[in-house]
């Protein structure tokens, strides 16, 4: 719940306004990446993923930039919204999803929207 | 989202009494996780199943023992609680191999209070 947020990197933005949250990976081997968000007193939920032969993936609002040189990782709200405060984690792993799949997830970042 | 149930949603034990938690999922998902959420660290992976009878310990595992009798359960025991296991505990389930399986689902979480 609220603990989540606690020690965690904040962005604050204005409603409307489009919301950046970077995430650094330290595995130069992973080669699948998700963002996940995560409500008060919820499980993480799946928003978005990208295969590192990818640069760039849009969704719904959602877009994940993927930059393999510096391990970095970034994933942009458009038109953020008060529904989009939540504490936001990327996660990696590398392998094609077999017995030795584990993600590893960053600490996460706590987004929070101003009307 | 993946049907996953976790049971008790809220738990307050004693030191050095049992506790075990449950994980049920009605997907068919092959693989399963345990992960504790702490403040400052993230969500760290306990143990986790490739298969019925099939575990692994994660990166946390000292303290928990982990069973898997059939594809949709995965229980998680504490064998004598301590005040370092009051956590959030999720659980966290995945089709299989290949590329198309390897979004992770999670369930609601268990907040484990150990006095």
């Amino acid at each position: 719940g609220e603990s989540v947020g606690l020690h965690l990197p904040t962005l604050s933005v204005q409603e409307g306004d489009n919301s950046i949250i970077n995430c650094a990976y330290s595995n130069s081997a992973s080669d699948y990446f998700i963002w996940y968000k995560q409500e008060s007193g919820k499980g993480p939920q799946f928003i978005i993923d990208i295969r590192s032969n990818m640069d760039k993936r849009q969704g719904q609002r959602v877009t994940v930039l993927l930059n393999k040189t510096v391990k970095h990782l970034s994933l942009q709200i458009a038109a953020t919204q008060p529904g989009d405060s939540a504490v936001y984690f990327c996660a990696e792993t590398e392998g094609s999803g077999g017995s030795n799949y584990k993600l590893t997830f960053g600490k996460g970042t706590l987004l929070t929207v101003n009307p | 989202d993946a049907g996953i149930t976790q049971s008790p949603r809220h738990k307050v034990t004693e030191t050095g009494t049992p506790v075990t938690l449950r994980c049920h999922q009605t997907e068919n998902h092959r693989y399963m996780y345990w992960y504790r959420q702490d403040p400052g660290h993230g969500l760290r992976l306990i143990h986790y199943s490739y298969g019925v009878k099939d575990t692994d310990k994660g990166e946390v595992s000292d303290g928990y023992s982990v069973s898997r009798s059939k594809t949709e359960d995965f229980l998680l025991t504490l064998e004598s609680a301590t005040s370092s296991q009051t956590s959030v505990y999720f659980c966290a389930s995945r089709g299989g191999s290949g590329t198309t399986n390897e979004k992770l689902f999670f369930g609601s979480g268990t907040q484990l209070s150990v006095l």
